[in-house]
């Protein structure tokens, strides 16, 4: 079983629609990140929390929300989704690893959104 | 801020050839270096990292030497295969601070190598 799940995998949604994207790991990591992946433009923060009271924004928040439910699970949310909203989502996990003294990021398999 | 400036896309090569990618970087301190790899359909994997000037990380006959005087972390692999084909991310961490632990990637770089 994977470490780090997403769901769903694909989906498409109409302007204005509210939409969860919801982020689960077994890999009892505290940070949980959310990224938000386009075309030539490589990989950008929306938001990071470092543990469950923890939540920060990320280089691109404004239309995002995040929900950290318990250690497990970090959900992001689009309040109303637009055209521009269409992209490939990634959620990570890190913590610290004392064999290499340092932080390493795992991703899950990613959600494909698109938005009509 | 941080910045990180990978080479232009795609690269198209024949199996066997050598493999380049470069990667420069803007940061302050001393940042780790990563090199991540995203095959069709999945997510990011790490492939290699180096945490400080000199080191070489090193996976699956791909290497990368962290430069701190050119601010450089390129990829290199002798004799690409077909199933090196994907998108390649530079990457790199911020040692300290609020930002520790947030990475800041590259656009990315599409590879295909052809039988």
């Amino acid at each position: 079983d994977a470490d780090v799940t997403q769901t769903p995998r694909n989906r498409i949604t109409k302007t204005g629609k509210r939409i969860m994207l919801e982020c689960s790991q077994t890999k009892g990591h505290d940070r949980m990140y959310w990224y938000r992946q386009d075309p030539g433009l490589g990989l950008r923060l929306i938001y990071y929390s470092f543990d469950v009271k923890d939540i920060n924004k990320g280089e691109i928040s404004d239309g995002y929300s995040v929900s950290r439910q318990a250690q497990a699970k970090f959900s992001l949310s689009l309040e109303s989704a637009i055209p521009n909203q269409t992209a490939l989502y990634f959620c990570a996990t890190s913590d610290f690893d004392e064999r290499s003294k340092s932080y390493e990021q795992y991703f899950g398999p990613g959600t494909r959104l698109t938005v009509t | 801020g941080n910045s990180v400036t990978q080479m232009e896309g795609p690269v198209t090569l024949s199996e066997e050839a050598f493999l380049t990618i470069n990667c420069t970087y803007t940061a302050t301190g001393y940042p780790s270096l990563f090199w991540y790899v995203q095959y069709p359909g999945e997510g990011l994997q790490l492939l290699l990292k180096a945490t400080k000037a000199d080191d070489k990380g090193s996976n699956k006959g791909f290497e990368a030497t962290y430069r701190k005087e050119t601010t450089s972390f390129h990829l290199e692999k002798g004799s690409v295969q077909v199933s090196d084909s994907a998108v390649y991310f530079c990457a790199l961490r911020n040692a300290g601070g609020t930002s520790y632990g947030k990475l800041t990637f590259g656009q990315g770089t599409i590879l295909t190598v052809h039988p």
